[in-house]
């Protein structure tokens, strides 16, 4: 079964304006990481938070994660056209046995 | 530096065939994945090589077969192919120090 669930788990918005994605799951974690996924591609890893960080930012990304409630948000800042693409959370128990993702949110950026 | 290379990139079977999916990777990594991504779906762990000579089940492995054949090479292996098996499988490798993974480009597999 899948660990994350993304919600929403579409959106569209304007050019310039942020996007928020939120990534909830269900145990305990060593990390969570952020991958996009363009249409047709293999995905691209964004960002790892540990699970003793509260927040961390790379460039337009911000991530947030509350292990207390078990989530986890992605902010991109001022959306480009080239945003557009699907955004997957996944969960990582720091051990050797992969990664569990959500369902993703497809994000669409309108010019 | 290719990364991790997957081949082929398309297949067409029929329900029964067999195949094999090869996956490389160029990065000296010890840990390699196979996961597969259903329409409209998140990845699943197929199956994982934490090392040369190790291999282990994820959250989907039946109908698969996997080989490390050595540290740059894993396959996967369909023996009898089934509808259900259609999908986008990609191949993985994971950056311990930083626990980030490097996907391949993807093979995308249709059964009949």
């Amino acid at each position: 079964s899948q660990q994350g669930e993304e919600d929403p788990q579409a959106l569209s918005i304007q050019e310039g304006e942020n996007a928020t994605m939120n990534c909830s799951y269900k145990t305990s974690i060593n990390n969570l990481q952020w991958y996009r996924q363009n249409s047709g591609r293999g995905l691209v890893h964004l960002i790892l938070i540990r699970s003793n960080e509260r927040e961390k930012h790379s460039g337009r990304l911000r991530v947030t994660l509350d292990t207390s409630k078990k989530s986890s948000s992605l902010l991109i800042t001022a959306s480009r056209a080239a945003d557009t693409a699907s955004y997957f959370c996944a969960t990582s128990g720091g051990g050797a046995d992969g990664l569990t993702f959500g369902k993703g949110t497809h994000l669409i950026i309108q010019p | 530096n290719a990364g991790v290379t997957q081949t082929p990139k398309f297949q067409v079977l029929k329900t029964g065939q067999s195949m094999t999916l090869q996956c490389a990777q160029d990065m000296n990594h010890n840990s390699m994945y196979w996961y597969r991504q259903d329409p409209g779906m998140g990845l699943r762990l197929i199956y994982y090589s934490a090392s040369e000579g190790t291999t282990d089940k994820g959250e989907v492995p039946n109908g698969y077969n996997v080989s490390r054949l050595n540290k740059r090479e894993f396959s996967l292996r369909l023996e009898s192919a089934a509808p259900s098996q259609t999908s986008v499988y990609f191949c993985a490798i994971v950056r311990r120090a930083t626990y980030e993974q490097y996907f391949g480009p993807g093979t995308r597999l249709t059964v009949t």
